[in-house]
């Protein structure tokens, strides 16, 4: 059982929009905006994507946006492309001796 | 730039223990994070601990604690987490990953190219 919730998959098709939410309780995304999304394609490590909720590290394109909302953090892609095909994980900070807890992940496919 | 090489895959008998090396080149080695992440086959991401060379002392997720081991080497730049009491579910790509500013850990920004440990009898 993952810490973070997240839905297993969303698709879209490319140029459009797609959301994927990270639900979590009051102890971590709720009580920090230290939330962090990655991409990892297969066989690769993951990329961060976005930190403390939505800045976006050099290089990453602006189509990737991450916003919160109680204890939920969401990322948003827009303008769907083929290379955005991957799984997705949400992270939180948490303040407990374990002090990151990330989510279940999410594959995002480009029909 | 930082970039982290890990050591090569391993595989394992149950009950044994497992080394597994990072060593980072490039950027300020002693005040950033250095954190384990695990990722089992077909699974999601699991943060295992985490180490701030300069100070030596490793914090632990809870799920860890007693059988996971971090420590860092100033002088060579390298990082390492021991796991111990080895069972099937322990077989995993490991990642070290180093964090995007100093401070607690959670945005990781630099990652090793994983490690893949194997436990089979």
């Amino acid at each position: 059982q993952s810490a973070l919730t997240q839905p297993p998959s969303v698709s879209g098709s490319p140029g459009q929009s797609v959301t994927i939410s990270c639900t979590g309780t009051s102890s971590d995304i709720g009580s920090y905006n230290r939330v962090s999304w990655y991409q990892q394609p297969p066989g690769t490590a993951p990329k961060l994507l976005i930190y403390e909720v939505k800045n976006r590290p050099s290089g990453v394109p602006d189509r990737f946006s991450g916003s919160k909302s109680g204890n939920t953090a969401s990322l948003t892609i827009s303008g769907l492309q083929a290379e955005d095909e991957a799984a997705y994980y949400c992270s939180s900070f948490t303040g407990t001796s374990t002090f990151v807890v990330f989510g279940g992940g999410t594959n995002l496919t480009v029909l | 730039q930082v970039h982290l090489v890990q050591s090569e895959a391993e595989v394992k008998k149950p009950g044994s223990s497992v080394k597994v090396s990072c060593k980072s080149s490039g950027g300020t080695f002693n005040n950033y994070n250095i954190n384990w992440v695990r990722q089992a086959p077909g699974q999601g991401l699991e943060w295992m601990g985490a180490i701030m060379p300069i100070f030596g002392t490793a914090n632990y997720a809870q799920k860890f604690q007693g059988r996971v081991r971090i420590t860092a080497d100033e002088s060579t730049r390298t990082a390492y987490m021991e796991l111990s009491s080895l069972t099937s579910q322990d077989t995993a790509v490991y990642y070290c990953a180093r964090d995007l500013y100093s401070g607690s850990p959670n945005e990781f920004e630099y990652w090793g190219q994983g490690t893949l440990v194997t436990v089979s009898s």
